[in-house]
């Protein structure tokens, strides 16, 4: 099973506005990593955030990490038109292999 | 970041064939990952791929039906054999940053198998 889970799974603002998105997941992780993939391509990697960090940003993304509640989130400012994509978290497992796992995504549709 | 680039970008298959997808890095990696985004979901790991050492199959993947080569630290294969409609989706092959945990993709395979 999917081990997070992205929430809400369409989201859909004006340009201008702000868009959080959030992500839940369900065991303890070395990190959590949110992507962007427009129109079903390649995905384009946002931003990582380690298990003690609970908070990053870069231009207009900020990120904040929950370990208590299991949870992230992703926050847009002034969004754009370009912006509408799908965004994915994906979290790095405590041990083992670094392979990723993915949420289910979120859709954002930015409107003109 | 790593430059990954893929081919082929997308193609159209018959069932029953096979399809081989190639993807290079611009720099030598340690490990390649390779996923499979069926349409409207997400992705799933098929299988990690480290040089010289045969592949690591995520539970539902196999080696007869994805067989993997990683001749080097920069370039795999993926095969998808014996190709049915099922197999329609979006293969992405990825590649960690040394040091620091990001994963980058490539540009992914879009495959259409009729």
């Amino acid at each position: 099973s999917q081990q997070g889970e992205e929430d809400p799974q369409a989201l859909s603002i004006q340009e201008g506005e702000n868009a959080t998105m959030n992500c839940s997941y369900k065991t303890s992780i070395n990190n959590l990593q949110w992507y962007r993939q427009n129109s079903g391509r390649g995905l384009v990697h946002l931003i990582l955030i380690r298990s003690n960090e609970r908070e990053k940003h870069s231009g207009r993304l900020r990120v904040t990490l929950d370990t208590s509640k299991k949870s992230s989130s992703l926050l847009i400012t002034a969004s754009r038109a370009a912006d509408t994509a799908s965004y994915f978290c994906a979290t790095g497992p405590n041990s083992g292999y670094s392979t990723l796992t993915f949420g289910k995504g979120t859709m954002l549709l930015v409107s003109p | 970041s790593a430059v990954i680039s893929q081919k082929p970008s997308r193609d159209i298959c018959q069932r029953g064939t096979s399809l081989t997808i190639q993807c290079q890095v611009d720099s030598q990696v340690t490990m390649m990952f390779w996923y499979r985004q069926q349409p409207g979901q997400s992705l799933t790991l098929i299988a990690t791929a480290n040089q010289g050492s045969e592949a690591t199959y995520e539970s539902g993947f196999v080696i007869d039906k994805f067989p993997i080569s990683r001749p080097n630290l920069t370039f795999s294969t993926l095969t998808v054999s014996n190709m049915s409609p099922e197999d329609s989706s979006i293969y992405l092959c990825s590649v960690q940053s040394t040091g620091y945990n990001e994963q980058f993709f490539g540009p992914g395979t879009r495959l259409t198998v009729l």
